[in-house]
C-alpha cells in the first residue's frame, strides 16, 4: 500500500542552524501539507501546497519557514534559523484531488533544537 | 475560524468494554468533514473514521462508530469491544468542504484524548 515517507526520523540541530525536513508524498496525490506537534500538544497546521505554490499558511509559518517541491517526488520544509521553540514533531501529509479524500500522514520527523 | 474541542484529556476503559470519546466543534459552514485520528506511542497519525456533514447516517468502521449531531456540533467516537491495541491518543479533526476556495483542505485538530485500555 502506498505511504508517505519522511526523512530523517529524528534531527538534532543547534539553535540558529538551518534544517531541511524531507517528505515523499504518495505519487498520485496533488495536495501537500506540513503540520507540527509540540510534545504533549495538539497537531497544528503549518502550510498547504498545491500546483507548485503555497495555497494556505498559518500564523506559525513565518519568514523562517519555506516549502519546496524540487522535483516530482520530494516535498521539503526548510527552517532557516532554528529556535528552541521549533522543537516538535513535524508531519507531512498528502491527499488526492477532490471529494472527501483523506490526508495520509507520514511517520513524522522529530526535530530537537538545542 | 473553526475550532475543535475535546474536553476529555484522558479516558480509560476495560478491555472488551465500550468507551465514548467526545468532540465538539464550532463552524459557520454548512458543508465540511470530520475525522478521528489515532496516534499510538509511535506518533504516527492513523485515520480511524470520517464523516461527511451532509450525510445523516453515522459512519461506522468495524468496532468504531460515531455519533454525529450536526445541530449540536458534536462528533463523538464510540469504540466497542476495546482492545489493548486501541490505547493511544485520539484526535478529532475538522476540514472544510470548500477545498478549492478559502481552504485547501487543512485539518483543524482538537487537543486530543489519551485513551488507556486496562486488561
Amino acid at each position: 500500500e502506498p505511504e508517505v515517507t519522511q526523512t530523517p526520523s529524528h534531527q538534532v540541530t543547534q539553535m540558529g542552524q538551518e534544517v531541511i525536513l524531507r517528505c515523499v508524498p504518495i505519487s498520485n496525490h496533488l495536495y501537500f501539507y506540513w503540520y507540527r506537534q509540540i510534545l504533549g500538544q495538539k497537531v497544528e497546521f503549518l502550510v498547504s501546497f498545491y500546483n507548485n505554490e503555497i495555497s494556505e499558511k498559518s500564523e506559525i509559518f513565518d519568514d523562517q519557514f519555506s516549502v519546496e517541491r524540487p522535483d516530482g517526488s520530494n516535498f521539503t520544509l526548510k527552517i532557516r534559523s532554528t529556535k528552541l521553540e521549533d522543537s516538535a514533531m513535524y508531519f507531512c501529509a498528502s491527499r488526492e484531488d477532490g471529494g472527501t479524500y483523506e490526508q495520509y500522514f507520514g511517520p513524522g520527523t522529530r526535530l530537537t533544537v538545542t | 475560524a473553526q475550532t475543535v474541542t475535546q474536553s476529555q484529556p484522558e479516558m480509560s476503559v476495560q478491555e472488551a468494554e465500550t468507551v465514548t470519546l467526545s468532540c465538539t466543534y464550532d463552524t459557520s459552514e454548512s458543508d465540511y468533514y470530520l475525522f478521528w485520528y489515532k496516534q499510538p506511542p509511535s506518533r504516527q497519525m492513523i485515520l480511524v473514521i470520517r464523516q461527511e456533514a451532509y450525510k445523516q447516517q453515522n459512519a461506522t468502521e468495524n468496532r468504531f462508530s460515531v455519533n454525529f449531531q450536526k445541530a449540536a456540533k458534536s462528533f463523538s467516537l464510540k469504540i466497542s469491544d476495546s482492545q489493548l491495541g486501541d490505547a493511544a491518543m485520539y484526535f478529532c479533526a475538522y476540514r472544510s468542504a470548500d477545498a478549492g476556495g478559502t481552504s485547501y483542505g487543512k485539518l483543524t485538530f482538537g487537543q486530543g484524548t489519551i485513551l488507556t485500555v486496562h486488561p
